[in-house]
């Protein structure tokens, strides 16, 4: 069964400081597909980020960046000088390969606060 | 604004009441999903259309929900007989074939009272 684990509950951090938001997946399929999405107050889930199974690839967008690490089933997503704005609920996805279908399964989240 | 838009934002209704959503997605998008997210959780996939067709219902969709994409455009999920336990806010997404995941409109929170 495919499971997606976000033990972070709530973070606070400081303005500017880093902060990692952790995930842990569980799947049984050999492709399959990775996301973070964001959700302010106004309830809209933002897209992030989408990495296949098989680009283990890691990235750098702005402050954002990613790892994504097979071994350990593991993709976490890190904010380098957080600001307040990226206050908001994060959560990872996790989607089988359906040929461009999305059946997301999410983790429960995790509330980041930034504090000013 | 061409981003998913969902209709109404807020729907207070009283329990044995019957709703109904409405889901616009992206003007070219060809698959519309319905998510459920309740306080504290994440969201659970409750359908998806492929253009008009609907195929595939979770079996959170218990018989009292419904939903139709007519023409494979904007989708309606209805809900009869409320009840308590169908509090949330209901998300409609939607996605391109091949394309980068899929686009949620702001939802629909529903309260029974």
């Amino acid at each position: 069964a495919q499971k997606v684990t976000q033990a972070q509950t709530e973070i606070s951090v400081v303005e500017k400081e880093d902060v990692t938001l952790d995930c842990v997946y569980e799947t049984r399929d050999t492709t399959y597909y990775l996301f973070w999405y964001k959700q302010p107050p106004s309830g809209e889930l933002v897209f992030l980020i989408r990495r296949n199974s098989f680009d283990e690839q890691n990235e750098i967008s702005g402050r954002y960046s990613w790892n994504f690490q097979k071994s350990t089933s593991s993709f976490n997503f890190t904010i380098t000088a957080s600001q307040v704005v990226d206050s908001a609920v994060y959560f990872c996805a996790l989607s089988e390969d359906q040929g461009g279908t999305y059946k997301y399964i999410f983790g429960t989240g995790t509330r980041l606060k930034v504090l000013a | 604004d061409t981003g998913v838009s969902q209709d109404p934002r807020h729907k207070i209704t009283k329990r044995g009441q019957n709703v109904t959503f409405r889901c616009d997605p992206i003007s070219e998008h060809n698959r519309l999903y319905w998510y459920r997210q309740t306080l504290g959780q994440g969201p659970e996939f409750l359908t998806y259309f492929q253009n008009e067709a609907q195929l595939e219902k979770s079996r959170l969709l218990s018989d009292r929900f419904s939903a139709e994409r007519p023409k494979g455009s904007f989708s309606t999920l209805e809900i009869q007989r409320t009840e308590q336990g169908d509090s949330a806010m209901y998300l409609c997404a939607s996605s391109l074939a091949g394309y980068w995941g899929a686009f949620f409109g702001q939802g629909t929170r529903l309260t029974v009272v």
